[in-house]
């Protein structure tokens, strides 16, 4: 059964950058037939995607994070990373990492999803 | 981008009864080259994750019981809880990927009359 994980901190000041680790187990992310993307979800709220990547380094980024947001990949750790300057508190949010299932970074459904990891800005 | 929009907010059922939740697209997510509709269903559960249920619209995903169905086609879509369980009790968000960036609905959050 595959396995996602989220690491990174949870407590951030505004204007520094949130840097998250997604580690793989039970499975490859250089399996050419699967995406990995991240999403958040600001507490009590809804889902936002911010963006996805292929082991072969194609990103698409959501345009409304994209000024700030990197996604890459490391095949000989089997993980994939976040990271999102400049953070504000608007930034607060459990931020996912997932699985896509489809065409392309930005083309697909999220099948496996990781727990989840609460990332406070604050001063 | 693609707005999805989800009615209604909330929705009470008795144990046993018919649930239904709608999910309408600003714009067509049925692609004409393969006649599918790129739209999911997930459940989420407090403090857990979203978990799929349903991809193309209608295709349940493995493990996801029959109860569980899900229609529409173009920019009207329904997911279906033929008979709520105690265990139904979640968030539900359709989720279009058909275009970048990929969009959720704002939510249904269904419990028990």
């Amino acid at each position: 059964q595959l396995q996602l994980q989220e690491s990174g901190p949870g407590l951030l000041k505004p204007s520094e950058t949130l840097s998250l680790t997604c580690t793989v187990s039970s499975g490859s992310v250089s399996s050419s037939t699967y995406y990995w993307g991240w999403i958040r979800q600001p507490p009590g709220k809804g889902l936002e995607w911010i963006g996805g990547i292929h082991f072969g380094g194609t990103t698409y980024y959501n345009p409304s994070l994209k000024s700030r947001v990197t996604i890459s990949v490391d095949t000989s750790k089997n993980h994939f990373s976040l990271k999102l300057s400049s953070v504000t508190a608007a930034d607060t949010a459990v931020y996912y990492c997932a699985r896509l299932r489809g065409t392309g970074p930005g083309r697909g459904y999220f099948n496996y999803w990781g727990q989840g990891t609460l990332v406070t800005v604050s001063s | 981008d693609i707005v999805m929009t989800q009615s209604p907010d909330s929705l009470a059922v008795s144990l046993g009864e018919r649930a239904t939740i709608n999910c309408k697209s600003s714009q067509s997510v049925l692609y004409s080259s393969d006649n599918k509709n790129y739209l999911a269903w997930f459940q989420q559960k407090p403090g857990q994750p979203p978990k799929l249920l349903i991809y193309w619209a209608s295709t349940r995903e493995s493990g996801v019981p029959d109860r569980f169905s899900g229609s529409g086609s173009g920019t009207d879509f329904t997911l279906t809880i033929s008979s709520l369980q105690a265990e139904d009790v979640a968030v539900y968000y359709c989720q279009q990927y058909y275009g970048s960036p990929l969009t959720f609905g704002g939510g249904t959050k269904v419990e028990i009359k």
